[in-house]
């Protein structure tokens, strides 16, 4: 079946760094969309991309949907001790023509801060 | 608060058992998705309605099911129990059924433990 992979897996990193994790597929998604989990709770949106190519800002996040429509990163700037936790990349299947919107979600991104 | 709840929070239960998890969609979404997130296999697919119909299937097992009801509100049984079904278990929800701009939020999880 379809798979994302994501990377790093892990990332320990100083408060003030900017930071960056990014996604690739072997398929073609229609849309990407960037998730936080924070332990015990539900993934969180933060940032969602419908056009290849598309950069889209939230706050300290940027996020961009790659021309191929086969990939996808993240970049957190500043970081800060509450960005702390697992980010997660979602991918929605292209081709189905609006029928069906599953996610396939890749494996995500664990980041720690260091004050 | 995304919006979209869940019921129970946490849920332990014996091998052979039957459980049921309650999802109530954000207010206007015709659409719930639910995904299963273990250890080994992060966020997958389950299955997916779109106003009362079932809409796409991803790794479902045949011991489990769903439906959507009138209200919107959706159910997944669990049933015949194993211990490798223990996990958090997330409902979604979008306005769409799929396609473009079709943003899925989510809601806090139920953690299900099989004994």
């Amino acid at each position: 079946g379809q798979q994302l992979n994501q990377s790093p897996q892990s990332m320990f990193i100083q408060e003030g760094e900017d930071v960056s994790m990014n996604c690739t597929s072997s398929s073609i998604f229609n849309t990407w969309l960037w998730y936080k989990q924070d332990p015990g709770e539900g993934p969180v949106l933060l940032i969602a991309l419908y056009k290849a190519g598309e950069l889209t800002s939230n706050g300290r996040l940027t996020a961009q949907f790659g021309i191929t429509r086969k990939d996808s990163f993240l970049n957190i700037s500043a970081s800060i001790p509450s960005d702390v936790g697992i980010y997660f990349c979602a991918g929605q299947p292209g081709g189905y023509g609006g029928s069906q919107g599953n996610l396939i979600f890749g494996k995500g991104t664990k980041l720690s801060v260091k004050p | 608060d995304s919006g979209v709840t869940q019921t129970p929070k946490h849920l332990i239960t014996a091998t052979g058992q039957r459980v049921t998890l309650r999802c109530s969609p954000r207010s206007g979404d015709l659409s719930v998705y639910w995904y299963q997130q273990s250890l080994d296999q992060g966020l997958q697919f389950l299955i997916q309605y779109y106003n009362g119909e079932e809409r796409a299937k991803g790794n479902i097992l045949e011991r489990f099911s769903a439906q959507q009801f009138p209200d919107l509100h959706s159910e997944l049984n669990l049933s015949s129990l194993e211990l490798g079904d223990s996990a958090l278990y997330f409902c979604a929800s979008s306005n769409r059924p799929g396609g473009s701009y079709n943003e899925q939020f989510f809601g806090p999880g139920t953690r299900l433990t099989v004994l």
